[in-house]
């Protein structure tokens, strides 16, 4: 049920930015881009979300390609605590069920090396 | 303000018996999410609640398993008889509501061991 797809696993030296794809070809006009991170024995944490802008907070930088189709979550300067894995997930926010309920996919496992 | 709370951390249950999970949203908070993750998997959605209203269930195991958030005090996952399959992991989700673009917030989960 996922509608994202992201590569399952990435590699980064600890310092340098990281660059983290997702693909999501049939995003709807009404679908917010939400990205969350799960470190290891933790529950999901709330990193950056996005509808067409480009957006920037304290954690990430979200890159949102001009169709909507795909986005980028940046980490400017990767670091060992960032290691963990990374969701990227489309909220409709004209669910009609009115549910707006987050569906995960698999993610990509990040690992950052010292 | 504190963030989405959930007990016990750890809860360790022998086959057959009961297993209730809480969850405290956070303040002003009124929708609560049910997620459930087994090992080295991804987290799987289970139920979503209003106060007092169970507004989608589709993730739900047809049996032995119900969730309600009374207008009074957290949100309560129930697992009756539990079996080993039922080991995982189980987080819920409070978000203030459905306005656009509001992100939910995660707790830090209860897991959950069937012996």
């Amino acid at each position: 049920d996922a509608k994202t797809t992201q590569p399952n696993s990435m590699e980064s030296n600890e310092e340098e930015p990281v660059h983290l794809p997702c693909n999501h070809s049939t995003i709807s006009g009404t679908d917010y881009i939400h990205w969350y991170r799960q470190l290891p024995s933790q529950g999901p944490e709330y990193v950056i979300h996005g509808l067409t802008s480009n957006v920037n907070n304290r954690m990430a930088s979200l890159a949102i390609a001009e169709d909507r189709k795909s986005s980028t979550l940046i980490l400017h300067r990767a670091t060992l605590r960032d290691a963990a894995v990374y969701y990227c997930i489309l909220r409709d926010t004209s669910d009609t069920s009115g549910t707006y309920k987050y569906i995960f996919g698999t993610g990509t496992r990040l690992k950052v090396l010292a | 303000n504190a963030g989405v709370m959930q007990n016990p951390r750890h809860l360790v249950r022998r086959r057959g018996q009961e297993a209730r999970l809480r969850c405290s949203p956070m303040k002003g908070h009124s929708h609560v999410y049910w997620y459930r993750q087994l090992p080295e998997e991804g987290l799987k959605f289970m139920v979503y609640l209003q106060k007092e209203n169970i507004i989608d269930e589709s993730g739900m195991p047809k049996e032995r398993f119900s969730a309600e958030f009374p207008k009074e005090g957290p949100s309560i996952l129930r697992i009756q008889q539990v079996v080993r399959g039922d080991s995982a992991a189980y987080f819920c989700a409070s978000s203030p509501g459905p306005p656009r673009g509001t992100e939910a917030f995660f707790g830090q989960g209860t897991r959950l061991t069937v012996v």
